[in-house]
């Protein structure tokens, strides 16, 4: 079964610092892996994908990483602000053939909190 | 609306009642999925469908949980004889296809068993 680790469980940083987050999977067979972003109360908002093929993604001051023999990935996020206070997940899709594709297997997540 | 949506966005019911959670993906997508998501958690899989049959359903915690999606849009997620347990945020995600990238997040409907 494919178990997904996030570390740190939280962070807090001034604004402006340079942040990783890290993410781990047991099973590298993957076809892809997705970074959310979950604020208060609220559903999952896509932030990077990249494909199993696929070394990083960026996206403005993200930059999202990929090492599939490993079964890790990082994100990092530059210059910090306020408004980037939220939880980060990971998520790995499976690779092969049949149904069972579908399901995002997720990492419990990283609670962030940037303070001014 | 652009996005997956889900009603209602809170509910509140006793131990035992039933419940029906409803999800509208986005028009067009093929690709339904349910995921439950409890405090403190990521989301866990409860079951996928790919047009109006569930091609996985191997989430589902137990057979008081039963989804259906009859024309291949809304998608109903039904709960028997509810248990405090059951308590959780439920998320629905659609996609275009079976293999597309990307799953697109409603908001959740929050559960609360009393």
């Amino acid at each position: 079964k494919q178990e997904v680790t996030q570390i740190p469980a939280a962070l807090s940083v001034p604004e402006g610092e340079n942040l990783v987050l890290n993410c781990s999977f047991t099973d590298s067979a993957i076809y892809n892996l997705q970074w959310f972003r979950q604020d208060p109360g609220k559903g999952l908002t896509s932030l990077l994908l990249i494909q199993s093929s696929q070394r990083e993604q960026t996206s403005g001051r993200l930059n999202a990483s990929l090492d599939k023999s490993s079964g890790r990935s990082t994100l990092y996020i530059a210059a910090s602000q306020p408004g980037d206070s939220a939880t980060y997940l990971c998520a790995v899709r499976r690779e092969g053939r049949g149904s069972t594709l579908g399901r995002l297997y997720f990492g419990r997540g990283t609670q962030l909190t940037v303070w001014p | 609306g652009a996005g997956v949506s889900q009603t209602p966005s809170n509910k509140v019911t006793e131990k035992g009642k039933y419940v029906e959670l409803r999800c509208d993906p986005i028009s067009g997508h093929t690709a339904l999925y349910w995921y439950r998501q409890s405090l403190g958690q990521g989301p866990e899989f409860l079951i996928y469908f790919q047009g109006t049959g569930a091609a996985d359903d191997s989430g589902l915690p137990n057979d008081r949980f039963f989804a259906v999606r009859p024309e291949g849009s809304v998608s109903t997620l039904k709960i028997q004889r509810t248990e405090r347990g059951d308590s959780a945020v439920y998320l629905c995600a659609s996609s275009p296809l079976q293999s597309s990238n990307e799953q697109y997040f409603g908001p959740g409907t929050r559960l609360t068993v009393t």
